[in-house]
C-alpha cells in the first residue's frame, strides 16, 4: 500500500556507467517531482512534471533525463556517472490543484559513484 | 527567488520538553509545508499550512504570511521526534525551495 514508491533503495555504480531509478505513485497524484539531497542534507528540486509534460527543469547536467511515461510513474536516467552525483535522490508527488500542493515523498534512492 | 531560512540550525531537548523551530522565506508564499526527515530518511509531511494554525496531536504550526514567517511547536518532546525538520515553501508555482533544516536530538 505504499503510496510513493522507489527502485532501487541502494545504488552502488562505477563511474562512466548510466542508470536509472524508477518512481511510481498510486494516489492519483497529476505532478511528480524528482528531488537532489546532497550529504549536508540540503534539499534541491531537480525536475517535475505535470500530466506527464515537464514544468520544472532547474540547472541539471543534461546527463540526467527524467521521462514520464504516464501520471503514476516518473522515471530518472543518468548517463555517464560521475563522482559528485553521489546523493540520495527522492521522487514526490502532488495533486494539481491550485492552493494545495501537499506533497508525499518516496523512501529515496541512495546512489553511491565510485 | 525564494530564500528559506529555518532556525535554529541544531538542538538538542531531554524527553519531555517544548520547543519552537521556526522558518522565514523572503517573499509571499502561496504553499508552505513541513517536514520530519527520521533517522531512517524517510520525508514524513506533517503540515501544509499556508497561513492560519493546525495541531495535529503534540505537533503543531502557525504560518504568518503577511510577516513571511512560520513555526513549529513540539511539545512534550520524544525520542522518536529526533531528525531533521524541514520547511518548504513555494510562491503559487510547483517550485518548493527547501530550508536548511533543524536538526532535533531528543535524549531520554
Amino acid at each position: 500500500d505504499t503510496a510513493v514508491s522507489q527502485t532501487p533503495k541502494y545504488l552502488v555504480t562505477q563511474m562512466g556507467n548510466d542508470k536509472s531509478i524508477k518512481c511510481e505513485q498510486n494516489l492519483g497524484h497529476d505532478t511528480m517531482y524528482w528531488y537532489k539531497q546532497d550529504s549536508k542534507k540540503f534539499l534541491k528540486i531537480m525536475f517535475s512534471y505535470n500530466n506527464k509534460e515537464l514544468i520544472i527543469n532547474e540547472t541539471v547536467p543534461n546527463r540526467f533525463s527524467p521521462k514520464s511515461p504516464d501520471k503514476a510513474h516518473l522515471n530518472l536516467h543518468i548517463n555517464s556517472l560521475e563522482l559528485g552525483d553521489s546523493a540520495v535522490y527522492f521522487c514526490a508527488s502532488s495533486q494539481a490543484l491550485a492552493g494545495y500542493l501537499k506533497q508525499y515523498f518516496g523512501p529515496g534512492t541512495r546512489l553511491t559513484v565510485t | 527567488g525564494i530564500q528559506v531560512e529555518q532556525s535554529p540550525p541544531d538542538l538538542i531537548l531531554q524527553e519531555g520538553a517544548n520547543s519552537t523551530l521556526r522558518c522565514n522565506f523572503s517573499d509571499s508564499v502561496n504553499n508552505l509545508q513541513w517536514f520530519h526527515q527520521n533517522p531512517w530518511g524517510q520525508l514524513i509531511n506533517l503540515f501544509y499550512i499556508p497561513s492560519g494554525t493546525k495541531q495535529n496531536g503534540r505537533l503543531s504550526a502557525t504560518t504568518v504570511a503577511t510577516e513571511r514567517y512560520s513555526l513549529l511547536y513540539i511539545s512534550s518532546s520524544q525520542t522518536t521526534d529526533s531528525g531533521v525538520y524541514f520547511c518548504a515553501a513555494s510562491s503559487g508555482t510547483y517550485k518548493y525551495i527547501f530550508g536548511t533544516g533543524t536538526r532535533l536530538k531528543v535524549l531520554a
